[in-house]
């Protein structure tokens, strides 16, 4: 089953503007990653973000993270034409190392 | 370089057929992973390994079987039983001190004839 449900399925701004996805998970967490995709390709790691922080950023990116909501958010500022992928969050529970995927953000930002 | 390398980048297979999708790391991580991903979709976790000679079932794991015999190798196959085998299949893999993250292959989309 799929942990992380993305929010908007697919987006469409202009290049310049802030990008804003969602994700919302079902149990508790350790800690919630973002990554990217583009299209045809592997995923790469972006951003981590532990249940004990509450927001984090790393160059135009920002993170927020609401444990008592369970949810996420990932901004992306100032977007460019080369930000144009998928993006997912990622969930990892308890002890182990199992990663649990959402089903995804499509973004497309256009000249 | 350092990296995982899944191969082959296509592969398609016949009615009946076994086929197996090979993955490679050079980063010395422990623990190995096999996605699958449907068109549109999020990813779903078919098999991980987090040691040699170990392999657990993830969420979808009927119609795959796997080996960890060495630690840079870690091979999925699709055997026949999986009746809907067309997908982007990931590997990916996790060391202790890379903060966690995954790192993945470049994914190899299997196709039905």
């Amino acid at each position: 089953s799929q942990q992380g449900e993305e929010d908007p399925q697919a987006l469409s701004i202009q290049e310049g503007e802030n990008a804003t996805m969602n994700c919302s998970y079902k149990t508790s967490i350790n800690n919630l990653q973002w990554y990217r995709q583009n299209s045809g390709r592997g995923l790469v790691h972006l951003i981590l973000i532990r249940s004990n922080e509450r927001e984090k950023h790393s160059g135009r990116l920002r993170v927020t993270l609401d444990t008592s909501k369970k949810s996420s958010s990932l901004l992306i500022t100032a977007s460019r034409a080369a930000d144009t992928a998928s993006y997912f969050c990622a969930t990892r529970a308890g002890g182990g190392n199992k990663l649990t995927f959402g089903t995804g953000t499509q973004l497309k930002v256009e000249l | 370089d350092g990296g995982i390398t899944q191969s082959p980048k296509y592969l398609f297979r016949k009615e009946g057929q076994n086929v197996t999708l090979s993955c490679e790391q050079n980063l010395n991580h422990d623990a190995m992973y096999w996605y699958r991903q449907d068109p549109g979709q999020g990813l779903r976790l078919i098999y991980y390994s987090q040691i040699v000679n170990d392999f657990q079932k993830g969420d979808i794991a009927e119609g795959y079987s796997v080996s960890r015999e060495k630690k840079e190798s870690f091979p999925l196959t699709v055997t026949s039983a999986q009746k809907n085998p067309t997908a982007f299949y990931l590997c990916a893999s996790i060391g202790a001190g890379e903060n966690e993250k995954l790192f993945f292959g470049s994914g190899t989309q299997l196709s039905v004839l």
